[in-house]
């Protein structure tokens, strides 16, 4: 059973708008959440993070924000531009996480148009 | 050089051949780790290890084993492979720390296709 879903295989926004990505989470032990973008032939890599003490956490043009009742969080891009189409992966990590490593959800890809 | 190196990064085998994976990291980083990425199923972790003297068992270890040569390296085997470990690998590294911190963050490798046929 996925811990961590991304419900939306794919999203597709013009450029100059807002791009918002989502996903859910089922383990109420998370505490730390974070995304990813990955592009082909590439590794993830780490974008932003929000800590579960926060409900929201902005960086430019990126900002998450976390729904702790609802165990969801969102990814907002505003303004999207075409350099961030790529594949966005949603993680989350336990407190005191001891023995675990981050749970990832299946990823949403982002195409921005120009 | 990038900071996460995985060789080879593109493999072609027959099923019943063994493989190995391998990863080596500059960023001082205790933490290494080994995901596998599948279509519609994100990141799955394989193995992970803390120490050198640490491994262990991720979500979906049955058919492979891990082996931390040095703080640096961790390498991944496929003793004998089959065509649904057809699949995108990823090798991370964190510095660690347990507790909801930036010390939590992957970094993560450019990634290794393997094909089993």
């Amino acid at each position: 059973d996925q811990q961590v879903k991304q419900n939306s295989p794919s999203l597709s926004v013009q450029e100059g708008r807002i791009s918002i990505l989502n996903c859910d989470y089922t383990n109420s032990m998370f505490d730390y959440f974070l995304w990813y973008k990955k592009y082909p032939a590439e590794g993830p890599t780490f974008l932003i993070s929000i800590s579960s003490i926060k409900d929201k956490n902005e960086d430019g043009r990126f900002t998450v924000f976390l729904n702790k009742s609802a165990k969801h969080l969102s990814l907002h891009i505003v303004p999207s531009q075409p350099g961030d189409s790529a594949v966005y992966f949603c993680a989350a990590s336990a407190m005191d996480t001891g023995r675990r490593a981050l749970t990832f959800g299946s990823g949403t890809r982002l195409q921005v148009q120009p | 050089d990038a900071d996460v190196t995985q060789t080879p990064r593109n493999r072609i085998t027959k099923t019943g051949k063994r493989i190995m994976l391998e990863c080596s990291q500059t960023k001082g980083h205790d933490r290494m780790y080994w995901y596998r990425q599948d279509p519609g199923l994100g990141l799955r972790l394989i193995y992970y290890s803390f120490d050198v003297k640490d491994i262990n068992k991720g979500e979906i270890s049955d058919g492979y084993s891990v082996s931390r040569q040095a703080q640096a390296k961790f390498s991944l085997s496929l003793e004998s492979a089959i065509p649904n470990q057809t699949a995108l690998y990823f090798c991370a590294t964190s510095l660690g720390g347990g507790g909801n911190s930036g010390a939590n963050v992957l970094t993560f490798g450019a990634g290794s296709r393997l094909t089993v046929l």
